[in-house]
């Protein structure tokens, strides 16, 4: 059984289109992230939501808006996808402990053509 | 702010010789450390973290990291390369107002037969 899990893991799309990536973690944790991976590997928080509550929400386009309909869960959507957007996408969670781990899903390779 | 330094973007080494990546973090508080390793195509796995108990932390596959106050350094070490090692490796550390992770910019492991 996979902890944390998103979908899809490989997203081709053009330029313009609305797209959501949905993520589901089943270790019963009160916290779920979304960090952006891009081209060089460089990884950084977008947003972090606790018990449904948005805590953090870094400097990121407001095209980008997560949504967090109960615990286990955190999708995120992309309006109006532009090139720039093309990166990996990791969903993750954790229970918000100082020092807890956090566990990643697979990622989303989103394309944007 | 709390940030961590990944010295060296891509690391080289022989099968069966040792493998030392250097993390140095900076913080104004006690840091909780944590390194991910990345294997191609695939999510973020936890190696070992550091939680202020033991300063030398043991984690998984053979690597363990020590923690040096002193120098600011937790620097992940393993014995004798194996060519499965081979993977991007992430030192980050733990914002503790958050519990959300600052990233390294990660270095890139190849082993050579």
């Amino acid at each position: 059984d996979t902890a944390v899990s998103q979908t899809p893991k490989y997203l081709v799309t053009q330029m313009g289109n609305d797209k959501s990536i949905k993520c589901e973690q089943n270790l019963g944790h009160d916290t779920m992230y979304w960090y952006k991976q891009d081209s060089k590997k460089f990884l950084k928080i977008m947003f972090s939501y606790n018990n449904k509550e948005l805590i953090i929400n870094e400097t990121v386009p407001n095209r980008f808006s997560p949504k967090s309909p109960d615990k286990a869960h955190l999708n995120l959507h992309i309006n109006s996808l532009e090139l720039g957007d093309s990166a990996v996408y990791f969903c993750a969670s954790s229970q918000v402990t100082v020092g807890n781990t956090i566990y990643f899903g697979e990622g989303s390779w989103l394309t944007v053509v | 702010a709390q940030s961590v330094t990944q010295l060296g973007s891509h690391v080289s080494v022989s099968e069966g010789a040792l493998v030392l990546l250097r993390c140095n973090y900076s913080s104004s508080v006690p840091p909780y450390l944590f390194w991910y390793v990345q294997y191609p195509n695939q999510g973020l796995q936890l190696l070992l973290k550091y939680t202020s108990a033991a300063t030398l932390v043991k984690g998984i596959n053979g690597f363990e990291a020590e923690f040096k106050k002193s120098e600011t350094s937790f620097h992940l070490t393993k014995p004798s390369a194996h060519m499965s090692d081979a993977a991007e490796y992430f030192c980050a550390v733990s914002v503790k107002s958050q519990g959300n992770l600052i990233f390294g910019k990660g270095t890139k492991l190849s082993v050579k037969p």
